[in-house]
């Protein structure tokens, strides 16, 4: 079946520094590709996505390219602030056995940021 | 404007206790969820519903019921709750389970802290 296999964090940062978080995912069919972003308390919101090959989603200066050859979507950031301290899942939405379109998470890496 | 809202945000209970959390959305979706997340941020996909019919159902304990009077209402009913039902609880929804749509983006709610005691 599907999966999203995303770096296990924490992730320590200082701020200013480069951010890079892996997303890999095994799909059976044509998936589309998504970063949600939860901040402490909160629920997950939709940080950014990407719906086909080489499509590049982008969002609050985060990237992530849809990578069909390595099945990957990587999340990077040039710059992080302390407020991009949260915990970031990859997510992928593919077509089940049923005919309905089926999300699959991934475990979520923390990010912290230091000032 | 709240897209998905659910109550209670926190719920603390005791043992073999009976609680239900609700959910309500207003972006007129067709599709709406529940999911658990454990201690460690792991998310776990528990019910789907489409237009007020279930689609997805995971394997969860029958002492979980959800039930959709409509489609833009899709509460959860816990029997009998156990210490390991303690999780933060979130309804979500998207446009439409059946229909890519551009990627069928999933709205999710603020949470409800369940806390079984």
């Amino acid at each position: 079946g599907d999966s999203v296999t995303q770096m296990e964090g924490p992730v320590t940062l200082s701020e200013e520094a480069f951010l890079t978080i892996n997303c890999t995912y095994t799909a059976t069919g044509y998936p589309s590709l998504f970063w949600y972003v939860q901040y402490p308390g909160e629920g997950l919101q939709l940080l950014l996505k990407a719906t086909k090959a080489d499509d590049k989603g982008s969002n609050k200066g985060f990237e992530a390219t849809y990578r069909k050859e390595t099945t990957s979507f990587h999340l990077e950031k040039g710059s992080v602030q302390v407020s991009d301290s949260a915990v970031y899942f990859c997510a992928l939405s593919d077509l089940d056995s049923s005919g309905t379109y089926k999300y699959i998470f991934g475990t979520g890496t923390r990010l912290k940021v230091l000032a | 404007d709240t897209a998905v809202s659910q109550t209670p945000k926190y719920l603390v209970t005791q043992m073999g206790n009976d609680k239900s959390i609700k959910c309500e959305q207003n972006l007129g979706h067709d599709t709406m969820y529940w999911y658990k997340q454990d201690s460690k941020k792991f998310l776990k996909i528990m019910f789907s519903y489409n237009n007020k019919e279930l689609i997805i159902n995971e394997t969860v304990p029958n002492r979980f019921s959800p039930k959709s009077p409509d489609k833009a209402h899709l509460n959860l009913h816990i029997n009998s709750l156990e210490l390991g039902d303690s999780a933060v609880y979130f309804c979500a929804s998207s446009q439409d389970a059946f229909l890519q749509r551009s990627g069928n983006t999933i709205y999710f709610g603020e949470g409800s802290w369940l806390t079984v005691v």
